[in-house]
């Protein structure tokens, strides 16, 4: 069964460094997604794509976070510069449609630390 | 804005013991409610969904049945078993585009032998 997959499943940087955030989403999905959960908190949205371009994105997702499809398979977080709150675990998530009811495909999640 | 309501944990039972997480939630037009659960150590995977009112979503004996009139989702197992140790989430996707799942805070449910 095709799967969302993420590397690297651990990361771990010193404040202040850029870290990126590998995803492949399932082959024939159009919408990707961003979501991350801060460790013993819910799982937050962070943004949606499709078509290239952003089509929302939540209140965390600052200038400090960009997204990106450098490939055609790949979907990249990149966070610039990194704070300790942002230390958590990231999910990435794919679907064929972006419906209200359409199941959304989410891969293993990186653990990020920021120390 | 839209949210989502659910049990706090941790839930403990014995094995082959009825469950019942609540999940009540909080949004404007008619959303889709899904239940993900988490196993230790690995992603989230979904594990029943519905659309529209009167919905019942199941799956692994798992059921939840869409109720507009109370605005819940509460998610029923007859018998659970130690390998449905985890933790589950009661989550919302309203009808836009592209639209974003807005998850509950999580229940942690731990199943003994």
């Amino acid at each position: 069964e095709p799967e969302v997959t993420q590397t690297p499943s651990h990361q771990v940087t010193q404040m202040g460094q850029e870290v990126i955030l590998r995803c492949v989403p399932i082959s024939n999905h159009l919408y990707f997604y961003w979501y991350r959960q801060i460790l013993g908190q819910k799982v937050e949205f962070l943004v949606s794509f499709y078509n290239n371009e952003i089509s929302e994105k939540s209140e965390i997702f600052d200038d400090q976070f960009s997204v990106e499809r450098p490939d055609g398979s790949n979907f990249t977080l990149k966070i610039r510069s990194t704070k300790l709150e942002d230390s958590a675990m990231y999910f990435c998530a794919s679907s064929e449609s972006g419906a209200g009811g359409e199941t959304q495909y989410f891969g293993p999640g990186t653990r990020l630390l920021v120390l | 804005g839209d949210s989502v309501t659910q049990m706090e944990g941790p839930v403990t039972l014995s094995e082959e013991a009825c469950l019942t997480i609540n999940c009540t939630y909080t949004a404007t037009g008619y959303p889709s409610l899904f239940w993900y659960v988490q196993y230790p150590g690995e992603g989230l995977q979904l594990l029943l969904k519905a659309t529209k009112a009167d919905d019942k979503g199941s799956n692994k004996g798992f059921e939840a049945t869409y109720r507009k009139e109370t605005t819940s989702f509460h998610l029923e197992k007859g018998s659970v078993q130690v390998s449905d140790s985890a933790v589950y989430f009661c989550a919302l996707s309203d009808g836009s585009s592209a639209s974003k799942i807005i998850f509950g805070s999580g229940t942690r449910l731990s199943i003994r032998p």
